[in-house]
């Protein structure tokens, strides 16, 4: 199957800094990607769409200043979680699906354990 | 809005029973897929099953069946024989047309035990 890759798989940083996670396909291009965030012993909770070319999608209750999605290529999409705090410590994951669009089978990437100190 | 429910929050079994993961799922679309993922302690998913809406065919892999029932909004997972590596948390996920079929809502997640 496809495989999509997550840089770094884990940080930890202070309190007020801005972290940057990575989200690659590797052998397919994506026009789309998809951000989870699950906190301990939670379920995956979709954060926003990663459109290539255009703005992202946020779910209700995400702050989009907060988490800044950049999807500039067909491979590529970046979570940049700014003036980050202890609570948004969490286990981040994106996806992507592989296929025509709408019908495509997702495929996760390992996920980045992030830790705000 | 489409739902995903995962009754059994936690089941622990002894090795080599078999264990039934019930998921319930909700949505309004005539179209849609459901899917079952496994997340072991090292956090990262691993893809079971995915079905679409038209095909209540119950299929068997190994040790893993599903049983998907359209009449009662169910797609319940069993592992037969359960062994020590089947621990995990395992998750039940659904997408619909309505919103785009790649966009995946996951249930709450069952964590299973099986203790040797």
């Amino acid at each position: 199957g496809a495989v999509v890759s997550q840089h770094p798989s884990w940080v930890i940083c202070k309190s007020g800094t801005s972290v940057k996670i990575e989200c690659r396909s590797l052998d397919f291009q994506a026009t789309t990607m998809f951000w989870y965030r699950q906190f301990p012993k939670q379920s995956l909770m979709l954060m926003a769409t990663s459109n290539e070319g255009s703005k992202a999608t946020y779910e209700q209750g995400v702050e989009k200043d907060k988490f800044l999605i950049n999807h500039a290529s067909l491979t590529l999409s970046t979570l940049t979680v700014t003036s980050a705090h202890p609570e948004d410590s969490s286990f981040y994951i994106c996806s992507a699906p592989q296929g025509l669009a709408g019908w495509g089978e997702q495929f996760f990437g390992p996920g980045t354990r992030l830790t705000v100190l | 809005a489409q739902k995903v429910t995962q009754a059994q929050t936690e089941i622990s079994v002894v090795e080599k029973e078999d264990v039934t993961l019930d998921c319930v799922y909700e949505t309004r679309d005539t179209t849609y897929y459901l899917f079952w993922y496994k997340q072991p302690p090292s956090g990262e998913l691993v893809f079971l099953i995915r079905r679409n809406s038209f095909d209540e065919q119950n299929e068997i892999s190994g040790r893993y069946s599903w049983n998907f029932q359209k009449s009662t909004s169910s797609f319940n997972f069993t592992i037969t024989a359960s062994q020590v590596v089947d621990s995990a948390v395992y998750f039940c996920a659904l997408s619909e047309a309505g919103t785009s079929y790649d966009k995946v809502i996951f249930g709450p997640g069952t964590s299973l035990s099986v203790i040797p």
